[in-house]
């Protein structure tokens, strides 16, 4: 089976902060994405990659960048946090081939204080 | 734009009883569709997709689904609930040779004793 691993589950920053959030797939997967997870709005996409050092804005990429500089990993980075981005951000990977579904990481449930 | 609706925010059913969630889809396309299930402070679960073929899919936990081109809908059901299938429901489409998903915004689903 695909894991995805995203290295924290919970995370206290405080505001102004630069913070970095990690996911790691084992599965050589070209195609890696970061959504966030608010109540009543679903998964928003903020940032996507389909390749090493490739990267495409998503939905909401504003207050957020990203880096792939390894096939297996994709950082996403909230270069100054604010409280508008305490989230639930969940990291997820797919093969490519269009049939194929999303592997989700477990989520990393983010508070900037 | 493209867009998928999941008009109920909860659905309760009482345990036994069958249960229907709900999606409606708007895209210029032919869609891929997908349930997803999330588990409290988890990521998300692949359920079930359709892709061509049979209007009635079946997935993983006794979980199926129903393509209704007409109606642009993608109803997961279930003949008979357990409590272990309270979590929360989303729906997602992805568009044929176009690697994004659109999400609902998730219906959380409560199964009672």
């Amino acid at each position: 089976d695909v894991k995805v691993t995203q290295s924290s589950r919970y995370l206290v920053k405080r505001t102004g902060e630069k913070v970095f959030l990690e996911c790691v797939q084992d599965m050589d997967h070209e195609n890696m994405f970061w959504y966030r997870q608010d109540p009543g709005l679903g998964l928003r996409l903020i940032y996507f990659s389909y390749d090493v050092k490739m990267k495409e804005k998503g939905d909401i990429p504003e207050g957020y960048s990203v880096s792939r500089e390894k096939k297996e990993r994709f950082s996403l980075i909230l270069e100054s946090a604010s409280t508008n981005q305490t989230s639930m951000y969940l990291c997820a990977t797919n093969a490519g081939t269009d049939t194929h579904g999303y592997t989700f990481g477990s989520g990393t449930r983010l508070t900037v204080v | 734009a493209q867009s998928v609706a999941q008009p109920e925010d909860q659905v309760n059913v009482a345990e036994g009883n069958p249960l229907t969630v709900k999606c409606t889809y708007s895209v210029s396309g032919n869609p891929y569709l997908f349930w997803y299930v999330q588990y409290p402070n988890r990521g998300l679960q692949f359920l079930l997709k359709y892709i061509t073929g049979d209007n009635l899919v079946k997935g993983s936990y006794g979980f199926e689904a129903e393509f209704n081109k007409s109606q642009t809908s993608f109803h997961l059901k279930k003949p008979s609930a357990l409590v272990s299938d309270s979590a929360l429901y989303f729906c997602a489409v992805r568009l044929y040779n176009f690697n994004k998903f659109y999400f609902g915004s998730g219906t959380k689903l409560n199964v009672k004793p």
